[in-house]
Order: structure tokens, then sequence, then C-alpha cells
């Protein structure tokens, strides 16, 4: 168990619909990072935050946006998704927020499927 | 975009034996993290390796680190069938964050 607890674990919606992802980091880690996984792109940075600010941006796109709460939680939100949204969600966390010179603790991943 | 590629993509053995895996990336890095998944659930940190360092132990993992040939590999030795997963290196350049290859699927047969 990493710690860091990802919420729901599967999901299935329609194209055109919103969701939203939660992710609780390990306690004292103060920086979570969002990442997609699907088959043909491997595994896809989306975005880090670092105590409520956004440190670094990936291939998020427009449709897609994040947010960390004062409580560290985070919520990644993607909205009028499309057939290829679909994919694993997996948020990480780490001490530090120094992206490549700590470990990150990986979460179970949410699975979306859009049908 | 990805940043290494590893390489087999796929790797069959059967316990007992070693297994070795290797990434290659484009451009200078910090450092060098492997990661395994086990299927569908989340990556498991197993090691660190600095730019400055060539070799790294850890239990049966053995890392090196060539800078010259941008490549690193992953040596697992004495496999055991819980050792099926996806091996995954992650590099660090000073921009952005981690990046991942596409992984190395690693089947342990009894």
């Amino acid at each position: 168990d990493s710690g860091v607890t990802q919420t729901p674990k599967h999901l299935i919606t329609a194209t055109g619909q919103r969701v939203t992802l939660r992710c609780s980091p390990r306690s004292g880690d103060l920086s979570v990072y969002w990442y997609q996984q699907s088959l043909d792109q491997g595994l896809q940075f989306l975005i880090q935050y670092y105590n409520g600010e956004e440190r670094a941006k990936g291939n998020i796109l427009e449709r897609f946006s994040a947010q960390q709460f004062p409580d560290l939680h985070s919520e990644l939100n993607l909205s009028s998704l499309e057939l290829g949204d679909s994919a694993l969600y997996f948020c990480a966390s780490s001490k530090r927020g120094t992206g490549g010179f700590e470990e990150l603790f990986f979460g179970e991943g949410s699975r979306l499927t859009v049908l | 975009s990805q940043q290494g590629e590893e390489d087999p993509q796929a790797l069959s053995i059967q316990e007992g034996e070693n297994a070795t895996m290797n990434c290659s990336y484009k451009t200078s890095i910090n450092n060098l993290q492997w990661y395994r998944q086990n299927s569908g659930r989340g990556l498991v940190h197993l090691i660190l390796i600095r730019s400055n360092e060539r070799e790294k132990h850890s239990g049966r993992l053995r890392v090196t680190l060539d800078t010259s040939k941008k490549s690193s590999s992953l040596l697992i030795t004495a496999s055991r069938a819980a050792d099926t997963a996806s091996y995954f290196c992650a590099t660090y350049s000073g921009y952005s964050t981690l990046t991942f290859g596409k992984g190395t699927m690693l089947l342990v047969s009894p």
C-alpha cells in the first residue's frame, strides 16, 4: 500500500460527459502528480501541483483541468469526454515536489471507460 | 512524449534465470529511475541512479547507467514468478518532471 488513495477505481461514462477523479496523497507529501496511461501512448505526464500551486504542466488537454486543495488532496476534471480519453489515470505524490530527484508514490489508479 | 525507450518490449524467462532490460534516452539527464507495475496496478519505485553514478544495487536488482551512450540497464537476478510485471525507466532532465518509457513486460514462468 503506497498510502496514495484514488477514487473512484472504475468509471464508465458516455462521450460528452464530465467526470472528476480524486486523489489523496501520502501523509506528509506536498506534491501531487497526475499521469494518464493508455496502451498506445504509454504513461503520459499531465500536471503537477505543489502545496496548492501548479508546478509543472505536461500533455494535458484544454478539456482537462486539475487543482490541489488546502488539505492537499487533488482533483482532476475531465470534460467533453471522447472515446480516446479512455485510460488509466494515476495520481502520484512526493514530499518535496522536486520532480525527478525523489521517488514518486503511485495510487492504484482510476480506470475510465468512455462509451 | 517518451524520453526513455525500453528494450525488449517483452521478455519471457524461467524461474531462476536472470532478466535484463534496457532503457535508452535522448537528452541529458539528472537521474534515472526504474519502476515496476503489476498488471493494472499502480507503479512502484525500485531504484534511482544519479547521472554521476555508474552502478547501483538493491537486493536482487542491479542497475547500470552509461551517460555517454544514454542508456541504462536493469538486471534482476534469480527471477521468481512474483517478478512478473512491467518495468519502466523514467528520466528526469531538470525540466517538467519524470518522463516514463513504454515499459518492458516480463513474464517469469515457474
